[in-house]
């Protein structure tokens, strides 16, 4: 059963910096792209951020671009994003996601919030 | 940016009765190397998380009803679902995959 799983999210100040995992089972985890991606209260899905299955591609919108890093350990069927700087607007659930085929995300996790406030 | 336009914002449906949701595109999603458009359709439900239910504009996703279908080409698409039931309601979302950043539609609520 494929299963991706994100864990992490917590509840911040501005300016703190936080990492979320995602850990995937149930398939070849090395041979997918993955994607993070959020949903803030009250609005729609947003994308954050992509990485090539073997990491050598990464892809950010431009609201995280400079504060956002997304990496994955394959050894390890792991997915991160390394958020810094963190801003009220952060504020969401993020969801990790899997590329199947390409970059068609075609199952996610059940997400983890993160919370960025005084 | 390509921006997606969803229409309706909302909508209500009868069950058994047909629910039509519109995406438009600010620019083709129709690539000339693979002739597919790069157009996907989401369920979200509260509380979990999004399933896709269409990719590539008319692929159904893996286990997805047949009474969910997409459809269009180049800037215009369509989900349609054709026999509404109780389990349909949720919020719709078409996403582009054609370029970065990968962008959604606002979202289209479906009620009973």
């Amino acid at each position: 059963e494929v299963q991706v799983v994100e864990s992490g999210g917590d509840l911040v100040q501005p300016g703190a910096s936080l990492r979320l995992s995602c850990a995937g089972s149930g398939f070849t985890f090395a041979n997918h792209n993955m994607g993070w991606f959020r949903q803030a209260p009250g609005k729609g899905l947003e994308w954050v951020a992509n990485i090539k299955e073997d990491g050598s591609e990464k892809y950010y919108v431009d609201s995280v671009r400079g504060r956002f890093t997304v990496s994955r350990d394959n050894a390890k069927n792991s997915l991160y994003l390394q958020m810094n700087s963190l801003r009220a607007d952060d504020t969401a659930i993020y969801y990790c996601a899997r590329g199947s085929p390409g970059w068609i995300s075609d199952f996610w996790g059940q997400g983890t919030r993160v919370t960025v406030s005084s | 940016d390509i921006v997606l336009t969803q229409s309706p914002d909302s909508l209500a449906v009868s069950l058994g009765e047909r629910a039509t949701i519109n995406c438009k595109s600010s620019q083709s999603v129709l690539s000339t190397s693979n002739n597919q458009n790069f157009l996907a359709w989401f369920q979200h439900k509260p509380g979990q998380p999004p399933k896709l239910l269409t990719y590539w504009a008319s692929t159904r996703g893996s286990g997805v009803p047949d009474r969910f279908s997409g459809s269009g080409s180049g800037t215009d698409f369509t989900l349609t679902i054709s026999s509404l039931q109780a389990e349909d309601v949720a919020v719709y979302y078409c996403q582009q995959y054609y370029s970065s950043p990968i962008t959604f539609g606002p979202g289209t609520r479906l009620e009973i």
